[in-house]
């Protein structure tokens, strides 16, 4: 049974410049869950999908989108990268009836 | 962002000993979780609480839901070198279907030799 995958591991952009993170989620579920955390925090909402809608946001600006594929795959775009869009940027799967959530590798993107 | 208040930030233990730890909020969940995360890898989910009061187990790990639902509290009993990590709590007040998380800053437990 596989796991929450992301891709790709790590990623140097530079500043101004558009990012795609990509998720698969763990077989089964319908719902992904981004987060981002910054070193030494916990990680912090950023989004959630289901049913190819997004159905809640957290305090991210509009810089942050997102989207889900029919398959329940997802991605998350970053457009006019900051430094401090520094960070590991984390999916988590679930199913929409429950509370857990499971948590891929993560994506280490370091804005230059 | 909201975070919670996690506590202690880190903890200095030999093999062996028992771990307590905990996790406060100014508001109310209905749910609380509790995560391990290693070194370059993504949060691991040890256990998932629904219910004040309630105690569940895994393993060496108990957790318990504060009855006032704004807290909630891990335990490692005997620890062995395999716990070193940092600890998250992260709550979800839902009103009906999976939600976003709220994480605390975490716990860094290690081991002494």
């Amino acid at each position: 049974d596989a796991g929450v995958t992301q891709s790709p591991t790590h990623l140097i952009k530079t500043r101004g410049q558009q990012v795609t993170l990509r998720c698969s989620p763990k077989s089964g579920h319908d719902t992904v869950s981004w987060y981002q955390q910054a070193l030494g925090q916990g990680p912090q909402f950023i989004f959630q999908y289901y049913e190819e809608e997004e159905r809640q946001r957290g305090n991210f600006p509009d810089r942050f989108s997102g989207h889900q594929f029919p398959n329940y795959s997802s991605e998350l775009n970053v457009n006019a990268l900051l430094l401090g869009d520094s960070a590991l940027y984390l999916c988590a799967s679930s199913l929409v009836s429950t509370y857990e959530q499971y948590f891929g590798p993560g994506t280490r993107l370091t804005v230059t | 962002g909201q975070q919670l208040n996690q506590s202690p930030q880190s903890m200095f233990i030999q093999e062996g000993e028992d771990v307590s730890m905990n996790c406060t909020s100014s508001s109310i969940f209905n749910t609380w979780l509790w995560y391990k995360q290693d070194p370059g890898e993504g949060p691991v989910l040890l256990i998932a609480l629904y219910k004040a009061g309630e105690l569940t187990s895994n393993g060496r790990l108990t957790a318990q839901f504060g009855i006032t639902r704004k807290d909630s509290f891990l335990n490692i009993s005997a620890s062995i070198p395999s716990d070193v990590g940092i600890y998250f709590c992260a709550g979800m007040y839902s009103g009906g279907g999976a939600d976003g998380l709220t994480f605390g800053k975490g716990t860094h437990l290690i081991i002494q030799p």
